[in-house]
């Protein structure tokens, strides 16, 4: 059965620096989705993107993050410059329309 | 979205079936109500969703009311694997949201042996 696939599985890296996160949705999906976990608390949306644009973002998604799609299969969720609190497990998720979701195994990211 | 509402905690005995509660009282008329359910730290997982009729697949049955104001999860027969966080979120599937989930605190659901 397809799945989302995301890398690395864990990311350590000091505060400050940029970190790419990678997702490889499921193959014929159109819409494509970022969320985030700090420990302990609920999974929180950050941004949609379909047609290779963003079609919405919370207000957590601030000029410090960007999506990009920059081939046929990759999406990927760059930090330009981490923060402590930017501590958290990222999750990727596809759909092929706006209904059930599909979720990848997360991106633990630890900032330093 | 509307909100929702469920338990914080539920237990259940193994093999026995597991009921879990949602209340949605100010669900819209094109909103789903769907269910994900997340097992330690790893990615949410879909389970099922509805609109208005009872829905059933091979992994639970979705029991929504008359009024769409609740609805109840049902796993027939739940085993120790089961044990997870669950979450029901009212989805304007289709709309304006893009697609957006909105995540609240969920049920733990713990089965016991």
């Amino acid at each position: 059965e397809p799945e989302v696939t995301q890398t690395p599985s864990h990311q350590v890296t000091q505060m400050g620096q940029e970190v790419i996160l990678r997702c490889v949705p499921i193959s014929n999906h159109l819409y494509f989705y970022w969320y985030r976990q700090i420990l302990g608390q609920k999974v929180e949306f950050l941004v949609s993107f379909y047609n290779n644009e963003i079609s919405e973002k919370s207000e957590i998604f601030d000029d410090q993050f960007s999506v990009e799609r920059p081939d046929g299969s990759n999406f990927t969720l760059k930090i330009r410059s981490t923060k402590l609190e930017d501590s958290a497990m990222y999750f990727c998720a596809s759909n092929p329309d706006r209904g059930e979701q599909y979720f990848g195994p997360g991106t633990r990211l630890t900032v330093t | 979205d509307a909100k929702t509402t469920q338990p914080p905690s539920m237990d259940c005995a193994e093999g026995r079936a597991a009921n879990l509660p949602c209340n949605h009282s100010t669900i819209s008329g094109n909103e789903y109500v769907y269910w994900y359910r997340q097992i330690h730290s790893q990615g949410p997982q879909y389970i099922i969703h509805g609109l208005k009729n009872n829905e059933t697949n091979e992994m639970a049955s979705l029991i929504i009311t008359e009024d769409r104001k609740s609805s109840t999860l049902i796993l027939p027969h739940a085993t120790l694997r089961d044990t997870a966080v669950y979450y029901c979120i009212a989805d304007n599937a289709g709309g304006t949201s893009y697609g957006k989930l909105t995540f609240g605190q969920g049920t733990i659901l713990t089965v016991h042996p």
